[in-house]
């Protein structure tokens, strides 16, 4: 079964509309981190926020917002007011705390924004 | 700081030749990953290394992949010999406990077989 899960594959958006990008992902452990990460046309792949399992307070950076939803075992991504610098693929990823640092990445979600 | 480094960044081989790949993690981070992106498979993890150890090789495809870090600041990730589905980019990435396991990725070496 797969640890984590980005059904949408591929999202187009005409720019200035808001996007969410969704993410659900699957342990047993009590303690995990949850990532996303941004890969652009040129191919880097780059580290955007990690969030700790004990830590479920929402975040916001600029226009980019988490919401982190144990309940659900949802860590969703939105991008208001989207930009074309936007377009990427995104992915979402999770680390249990007692796999040794082995990470668990989605198959991503390629994000086009339209101008 | 410096980031995770990979060299070269592009290189084009014809089948059969040797490919080695070569990354720098960054100082003081105890773990080392590589990755190979492709269309088809998308990320997949090849191997790690912690603390310059081996720990988990089985997602290395074959016997011609063979990656080694002979000491904290660098690894190598050989493909001899080289076939065309070899074709990916190649990623190493770097980690530490302390950090909260955030992976930091190396900027891809893009490898291309003929």
């Amino acid at each position: 079964a797969q640890k984590v899960t980005q059904a949408q594959t591929e999202i187009s958006v005409v720019e200035k509309e808001d996007v969410t990008l969704d993410c659900v992902y699957e342990t047993r452990d009590t303690t995990y981190y949850l990532f996303w990460y941004k890969q652009p046309p040129s191919g880097e792949l780059v580290f955007l926020i990690r969030r700790n399992s004990f830590d479920e307070q929402n975040e916001i950076s600029g226009r980019y917002s988490w919401n982190f939803q144990k309940s659900t075992s949802s860590f969703n991504f939105t991008i208001t007011a989207s930009q074309v610098v936007d377009s990427a693929v995104y992915f979402c990823a999770l680390s249990e705390d007692n796999t040794g640092n082995q990470f668990y990445f989605g198959t991503g979600t390629s994000l086009t924004v339209i101008p | 700081d410096a980031g995770v480094i990979q060299s070269p960044r592009h290189e084009v081989t014809e089948m059969g030749q040797e490919v080695t790949l070569r990354c720098k993690p960054i100082s003081g981070h105890d773990y080392l990953f590589w990755y190979r992106q492709t269309m088809m498979r998308g990320l997949e993890l090849l191997i790690y290394f912690n603390n310059n150890v081996p720990i988990d090789d089985s997602g290395m495809p074959e016997d011609r992949f063979s990656a080694k870090m002979p000491n904290a600041s660098f690894s190598t990730l050989k493909i001899q010999p080289s076939e065309p589905r070899d074709s990916a980019v190649y990623f190493c990435a770097s980690s530490s406990r302390t950090e909260g396991n955030t992976i930091y990725f190396g900027e891809g070496s893009w490898l291309t077989v003929v």
